[in-house]
């Protein structure tokens, strides 16, 4: 009965790797998040996406592609991993401009 | 721009000892305040909110009051246990669609027996 649920939990890959983070919500909510939380426990807003559509997207490299095939859904696509993207990555998801509820977040370890 | 400024962690308390952590925020207009708490190893969790100034949010025994005239949401506890040792965030959100959270650095709370 998870409410926004991601995995996996955790990963562990190596420079260079392409890898994917999958993010779907049960709460029927129209606008979707992705945070990135580093390792001084800092958290800042990567996307937004509402109703499938892209209305945030802060300076992020192009490395990051977001993809959300449904509004239930939001995916975080990764290539060429590196060092300093070891970070813990929380999917979120709200309605209409309401409160803000988080995933269990997605530990990421490059090395 | 929006901003959140918390206390610095990280604090230590005894078991039953009162809690407060600061926060103050910069932001136009009147945008709804947050407090999230993340516990070791887990995700975030949303504690309490306030939408509007002298609102009061509760939540397990918390409590933050929306100052307006202060642009505070200090986060209180009478009487803290060790379970409430995790990492404390406070957040704004504008008051408008679409927006996303802006949060504070997080302050570490730990509680010995």
């Amino acid at each position: 009965d998870t409410a926004v649920s991601q995995t996996p939990k955790y990963l562990v890959t190596q420079m260079g790797n392409d890898k994917s983070i999958k993010c779907e919500q049960n709460l029927g909510h129209d606008t979707m998040y992705w945070y990135k939380q580093d390792s001084k426990k800092f958290l800042k807003i990567m996307f937004s996406y509402n109703n499938k559509e892209l209305i945030i997207n802060e300076t992020v490299p192009n490395r990051f592609s977001p993809k959300s095939p449904d509004k239930a859904h939001l995916n975080l696509h990764i290539n060429s991993l590196e060092l300093g993207d070891s970070a813990v990555y929380f999917c979120a998801s709200s309605h209409e401009g309401d409160t803000i509820y988080f995933g269990e977040g997605s530990w990421l370890t490059v090395v | 721009g929006n901003s959140v400024t918390q206390m610095e962690g990280p604090v230590t308390l005894s078991e039953e000892a009162f809690l407060t952590i600061n926060c103050t925020y910069t932001a136009t207009g009147y945008p709804s305040l947050f407090w999230y708490v993340q516990y070791p190893g887990e995700g975030l969790q949303l504690l309490l909110k306030a939408t509007k100034a002298d609102d009061k949010g509760s939540n397990k025994g918390f409590e933050a009051t929306y100052r307006k005239e202060t642009t505070s949401f200090h986060l209180e506890k009478g009487s803290v246990q060790v379970s409430d040792s995790a990492v404390y965030f406070c957040a704004l959100s504008p008051a408008y669609l679409y927006s996303t959270l802006t949060f504070g650095k997080g302050t570490m709370l730990l509680v010995s027996p």
